[in-house]
């Protein structure tokens, strides 16, 4: 396994196109986390997902932002009417089940996924 | 609300010598976890360090080291020996036990830190 990947790393869009991100978490890690985060700053927490369930959503989700986890294994997370301000570097990270002294709370990240609103 | 803050936005530090990053959060939790991750430049972030606010024991990896004072709410970030590859920036994060939303982590804003020759 070579860790988290995202696709695409970098995407480049109109104002109003949708767009979509796909993460695929370590295979046996049961948590999957999407950060946004912006230029100078911390990555900002979205959403979680244990298993296909998506336990919970930030209020920086707005209702244009959806996610999945279907199959409790790749994770989307769709952007739609996109707007300048959605401009972000989209970060996937996954973590193994278990309780935090077991590296439950150990999050590994993928490269992220750049996205350019013009 | 639980806020990490990290007060150094830059730092330098030249190679071999030791660097100290400064991180103090907010929380009424007994119970945490505290971490530094590194962001290379245009690279994934990896973890650094941990620590678990019921070990008294300062948490050490090769030549990063925590000195974690809780009652101060204080979590900083020793460098020894500094190398080139340790120009990053530097993120500061604190979870607390299980919640809803996994173990998702606070960040600070981060210190970006270069080493020079």
């Amino acid at each position: 396994d070579t860790g988290v990947s995202q696709d695409p790393r970098h995407k480049i869009t109109k104002r109003g196109q949708n767009v979509t991100f796909r993460c695929d978490p370590i295979s046996e890690h049961n948590r999957l986390y999407w950060y946004r985060q912006t230029l100078g700053q911390g990555p900002e927490f979205l959403t979680y997902f244990q298993n296909e369930a998506q336990l919970e959503k930030s209020r920086l989700l707005s209702d244009r932002f959806s996610a999945e986890r279907p199959k409790g294994s790749f994770s989307t997370l769709e952007i739609q009417r996109t707007e300048q301000g959605d401009s972000a570097m989209y970060l996937c990270a996954s973590s193994p089940s278990g309780r935090g002294r077991s590296g439950a709370n150990v999050l590994t990240f993928g490269a992220g996924s750049r996205l350019t609103v013009l | 609300a639980q806020t990490v803050t990290q007060s150094q936005p830059e730092m330098s530090v030249q190679e071999a010598e030791t660097v100290t990053l400064s991180c103090t959060y907010d929380t009424s939790e007994n119970n945490y976890y505290l971490f530094w991750y590194k962001q290379p430049p245009s690279r994934q972030m990896i973890l650094v360090i941990r620590q678990e606010a019921y070990k008294q024991q300062n948490a050490t990896e090769n030549r990063f080291s925590v000195n974690f004072q809780k009652a101060a709410k204080s979590f900083s970030l020793k460098i020894s020996d500094s190398q080139l590859g340790d120009t990053a920036m530097y993120f500061c994060a604190f979870t607390t036990l299980e919640t809803n939303s996994g173990y998702a982590l606070n960040f600070g804003k981060g210190t970006s830190l270069l080493v020079t020759p």
